[in-house]
């Protein structure tokens, strides 16, 4: 079984400072990673993924997010928040094979203040 | 990127009756389609995945005679809310992916229901 912890449900931030978004995973095979941007009553858009290639991975919207192994997490950051980046933000992790079903995490609503 | 098209935004219907909720693809043949349930402030919850011509596969504690779920095409997946009730109230999500490894699930903008 796989499972998504993402730490802190609530993230407050300065413009211009930097984000970081905690993600640990657990899954007992090699597990494909993403991180999805939510904003209000709307769908997901893919922010960027891991498959297996190179562990840091740039996603859009100046977002990147490095797989650690060793660590299990997959931590998403900007370097300099922006207005537009206020959002519900979903770690999940998938398998590599069958139907690839995504578990997330509970999610980690990004707050930047001016 | 690809582009998933739920319909509609929003529903209000009174407790007892059905709604059906439509998940299309509007660019590409998406052999499997997944539906989502989200509460406020929660994550998304996978009720069931479905495979163009099969049955859906539901998740553990989701009611297949409730949720409805029928993917008769490689473009149009639709999920029917049977002889709704106020705690069926929620945002419905769906997503689609094209065949093939790694191939990526794009989302639905999603559905409120909700049930008076």
């Amino acid at each position: 079984a796989q499972s998504v912890t993402q730490l802190g449900s609530h993230v407050s931030v300065s413009e211009g400072a930097l984000v970081l978004l905690r993600c640990n995973y657990s899954s007992s095979v090699p597990p494909y990673l993403f991180w999805y941007v939510q904003y209000p009553n709307q769908g997901l858009q893919l922010l960027l993924k891991y498959t297996s290639a190179a562990t840091l991975v740039k996603g859009i919207n100046g977002f990147e997010a490095e797989f650690k192994k060793s660590e299990t997490s997959f931590h998403l950051t900007k370097p300099s928040a922006h207005m537009s980046d206020a959002a519900e933000y979903f770690c999940a992790v998938s398998d590599r094979g069958g139907a690839q079903k995504l578990v997330f995490g509970q999610g980690t609503r990004l707050t930047i203040n001016p | 990127g690809a582009v998933v098209s739920q319909h509609p935004s929003w529903v209000i219907c009174k407790s007892g009756t059905s709604v059906k909720i439509e998940c299309r693809s509007l660019d590409f043949q998406a052999t499997t389609m997944f539906w989502y349930r989200q509460f406020p402030k929660q994550s998304l919850m996978l009720m069931a995945t479905s495979n163009e011509g099969s049955k859906a596969t539901y998740e553990q504690g989701v009611e297949k005679d409730k949720f409805l779920i029928n993917h008769a095409s490689l473009t149009l997946s639709t999920l029917t809310v049977t002889s709704a009730h106020p705690e069926d109230s929620s945002f419905y999500i769906c997503s689609a992916r094209a065949h093939g490894p790694n191939t990526e699930a794009f989302f639905g903008q999603g559905t409120r229901l909700t049930v008076v």
